[in-house]
């Protein structure tokens, strides 16, 4: 399996601009996960879906940010308007539910490191 | 959300035991204890997660008090590649409550 595939590696944007961030997840994992990673704030968990649907968005710092799966193998992330203080970078995560002999550990994107000018 | 708390930083030599401690003291009974460690400029990765007993795996083990309060991440032989922030979260295996929630982590800086 490829693991978890995020797309684009990196964004440079100017504010106010749409940016959307894309995550496959691995095949057959029923879990979906978004984070956020700053210096200041470290890792931030944003929203996560359980079988393609959202359980826990109260992450999301605000209206400008909204995530969506549309099925098992695709989710997105969009921000818009984009602003500086957005400039990070965002991590897709997939995982199974811990069941018998499965360890539920997260499997995680290489990334997208968001600049936003 | 049950919470962690781990030192902020630790120093270790190469080739020396290395143990992270990590307090849980709100710990649920359904909870699993994982460990993630992100090395720099990647995302974390899994390093070894346990519920009461003790745990080996290649990369590490997982030392689990017996009241489940705390625990303490070994790693036997600490390398260079091993420098990386070490993650102790907690995740249900309900399911019930998958909101995994990463604190600050420890910062292993390994010396040569």
């Amino acid at each position: 399996d490829a693991g978890v595939i995020q797309s684009p590696r990196h964004e440079v944007t100017e504010m106010g601009q749409e940016v959307t961030l894309r995550c496959k997840p691995i095949s057959g994992h029923d879990y979906l996960f978004w984070y956020r990673q700053t210096m200041m704030r470290g890792l931030e968990l944003l929203i996560y879906f359980n079988n393609n649907v959202p359980i826990d968005d109260s992450g999301m710092p605000e209206d400008r940010f909204s995530a969506k799966m549309p099925n098992a193998s695709f989710s997105t992330l969009k921000i818009q308007p984009s602003e500086p203080r957005d400039s990070a970078v965002y991590f897709c995560a997939s995982s199974l539910l811990l069941a018998g002999g499965l360890t539920g550990e997260l499997f995680f994107g290489e990334g997208s490191r968001l600049t936003v000018l | 959300d049950a919470k962690t708390t781990q030192p902020n930083s630790m120093e270790s030599n190469e080739e020396e035991p290395v143990h992270l401690p990590c307090n849980h003291s709100t710990i649920s009974g359904t909870d699993y204890i994982h460990w993630y460690r992100q090395l720099p400029s990647q995302g974390p990765e899994y390093v070894i997660h346990g519920l009461t007993s003790n745990v080996n795996n290649r990369m590490a083990s997982l030392a689990i008090a017996e009241d489940r309060k705390s625990s303490t991440l070994i790693l036997h032989r600490a390398t260079l590649r091993d420098a990386a922030v070490y993650y102790c979260i907690l995740r249900d295996y309900t399911g019930a409550n998958s909101k995994l929630t990463f604190g600050k982590g420890i910062t292993l800086s390994v010396r040569p």
